[in-house]
This record gives structure tokens, sequence and C-alpha cells, in this order.
């Protein structure tokens, strides 16, 4: 099983949908966990931090299921701008921040 | 201003050759990593240092040495180019390397031909 795997999508929604990714993690000790975001040919931005009780920043939630060992990131009222590589970062130790393969989103007028 | 920079942003050479890239981080953190994306945008750490010192290197030939003359820099030496070596190459940043986040570099694409 790999460390951290996602859906690579495509996920294709139109303008104004809610649209929503996991990502599961193998190493039940890891500590912490962020969503990136990359644009195609750039690199990789901090979307946001994951916490236990969930954290919500504007049209974005993400969550944390540490009994099914899984993160996801939800996002409302999508935007084209919205468009990008989302990449799950699960940190397993010191040192060791592990990236997901990442899910492609595509907003669509 | 750039928090994070790399030099060069594009750097295409023979097989064989031996090259450099330059990784340096102006927001005084501890921990600094290579990270290397393939051509089906996987993201894998390939070396990762705190205060100049070597903490991970995951399985990277020994052609990839990566060096770190202080705190704020570190560079990134290829030796014996291969075809499979083309990829984007991230250097990225963190204040301590424990759970806070990476800020990046805009990466480096190495083609080599």
């Amino acid at each position: 099983r790999k460390e951290v795997e996602q859906d690579p999508g495509p996920f294709n929604v139109p303008e104004g949908a809610t649209v929503a990714f996991n990502c599961t993690y193998s190493n039940s000790a890891s500590q912490s966990f962020f969503w990136y975001r990359q644009d195609c040919r750039k690199e990789p931005k901090l979307l946001m931090s994951v916490y236990s009780s969930g954290n919500e920043d504007g049209r974005f939630t993400a969550q944390l299921n540490r009994a099914s060992q899984y993160i996801s990131l939800l996002i409302r009222d999508s935007k084209l701008s919205d468009s990008a590589t989302y990449l799950c970062v699960v940190n397993g130790g010191s040192y060791i921040p592990t990236f997901g393969r990442g899910t492609s989103l595509i907003v669509h007028p | 201003d750039t928090a994070v920079s790399q030099t060069p942003k594009y750097l295409v050479t023979q097989m064989g050759n031996d090259k450099s890239i330059k990784c340096e981080q102006n927001l005084g953190h501890d921990t600094m990593y290579w990270y290397k994306q393939d051509s089906k945008k996987f993201l894998k750490i390939m070396f990762s240092y705190n205060n100049k010192e070597l903490i991970i290197n995951e399985t990277v030939p020994n052609r990839f040495s990566p060096k770190s003359p202080d705190k704020a820099h570190l560079n990134l030496h290829i030796n014996s180019l291969e075809l499979g070596d083309s990829a984007v190459y991230f250097c990225a940043s963190s204040p301590d390397g424990t759970n806070e986040k990476l800020f990046f570099g805009s990466g480096t694409q190495l083609s080599v031909l």
C-alpha cells in the first residue's frame, strides 16, 4: 500500500458545484496533514492545514478522520480559478513530508 | 524578496554531463529539502537537511550529492546525468522540519538529451 494515496481524477465540474477529494494514508503515527495546490508548471503552495477538529477557510473545508486514516477537502461554489492539482501531504515524522500524487480539478463554465 | 529561490529555472544538457542546481532561502528556516517531480507529476522527496546536517537520503543514486554550506543554502549536484533524471526539481524549506508547512522554490526543469 502506498504511503499517501489520492484519486488522480480529473474531476470535471461546472462552476458553482461542490466537489470533495479524499486522501488516505498508511502510517497511523502520522502527526500533521496539509492540502497543497499546484497550478500547471508552478510550485506547490500551501492551501490549508488539516486539524483534528476540522477547519474551514472560506469555501474550503478540510477534515481529518484518524480512525479511517484519511483526510478530505471540500470545495464549495467552485470557481474557474480553482482549477489545479490538489496535493495531500502527510508528515509521518520529523523531516518526512510525504506527498500524494495529487487530484486534478477542472472547473468549466 | 523571493523566499525560496532556485537557479537555474531551466537546464538542458547532454547525457553524461555534470550539473548543479542552487537553492537559497531567506526565511530563516532550519530545514531544507529537495523534491523530484517526474512526468507523472509525483513529488518524491530526495533529501532533507536540518541546520546543514543531512537528515534524510531517500533511495536516490549516489550520482546526486547535496551540499549545504549553511542553513540558508542547499545545492544539488548531479554527476553523469542520465535520461531518467529529466524532471522538475523543487527545493523547499520549513521552519523546523517537524510539522510545519513547506515553502517551495519555483522549480528547475531539467532536460537530459
